[in-house]
């Protein structure tokens, strides 16, 4: 299994405004997802993102996966406060019965 | 709600107890897995279990020991545990274990603290 790298470590930024996050990992897909981590809770699933696809939405989320460079981002657009979570990607590697590795995630942070 | 549900949602317990954490998934997922999520620690995987059978253990001490009596309950008891083991132990499952099939559900978690 892999472990994605989340950048930057934290973010602050004012409501409305728009988040992006990146994820790296480094050896080849079957897929990518995103996770969100409210403070004590459990993660909720955002979206999959599969190799052969380059972007995905799904309400105010955007993920872009850019193969080539080995890296996804995350772009929340109109950010409210309740967006403010610890957000992880986790990459699928293509061999079976992958693990799924989380690091350190990005702690984004809505200023109302 | 993501179809996961865990009980108890927070636990204190002595180093000397015996407890036990429950989850349970209505999804009709085949995968179930425990994680432990330390403070200020990336997310831990402790144990999968797929169509009931443990397939992972990630070098877990014998003080936690998981059961799976069937693909929709995964149990994790707990004995002579430490204060470090202190932390938020997360329950998810998924559809299979590869691919675009790993997509996984957590439940809320039980924080545990062990005095």
């Amino acid at each position: 299994s892999q472990q994605g790298e989340e950048d930057p470590q934290a973010l602050s930024i004012q409501e409305g405004e728009n988040a992006t996050m990146n994820c790296s990992y480094k050896t080849s897909i079957n897929n990518l997802q995103w996770y969100r981590q409210n403070s004590g809770r459990g993660l909720v699933h955002l979206i999959l993102i599969r190799s052969n696809e380059r972007e995905k939405h799904s309400g105010r989320l955007r993920v872009t996966l850019d193969t080539s460079k080995k890296s996804s981002s995350l772009l929340i657009t109109a950010s409210r406060a309740a967006d403010t979570a610890s957000y992880f990607c986790a990459p699928i590697s293509n061999f079976g019965n992958e693990k799924l590795t989380f690091g350190t995630g990005t702690r984004l942070t809505i200023i109302p | 709600e993501t179809g996961v549900t865990q009980t108890p949602r927070h636990l204190v317990m002595g180093m000397t107890n015996k407890k036990s954490l429950k989850c349970e998934q209505h999804l009709g997922h085949n995968a179930m897995y425990w994680y432990k999520q330390s403070a200020k620690k990336p997310l831990e995987l402790m144990f999968v279990y797929n169509f009931k059978e443990q397939t992972e253990n990630n070098s877990v001490p014998s003080r936690f020991s998981p059961e799976c009596p069937n693909s929709s309950h995964l149990f994790l008891h707990l004995h002579t545990l430490q204060p470090e083991d202190s932390a938020l132990y997360l329950c998810a499952s998924s559809q299979g274990t590869s691919g675009t099939y790993n997509e996984q559900f957590f439940g809320p978690g039980t924080r545990l603290t062990v005095l």
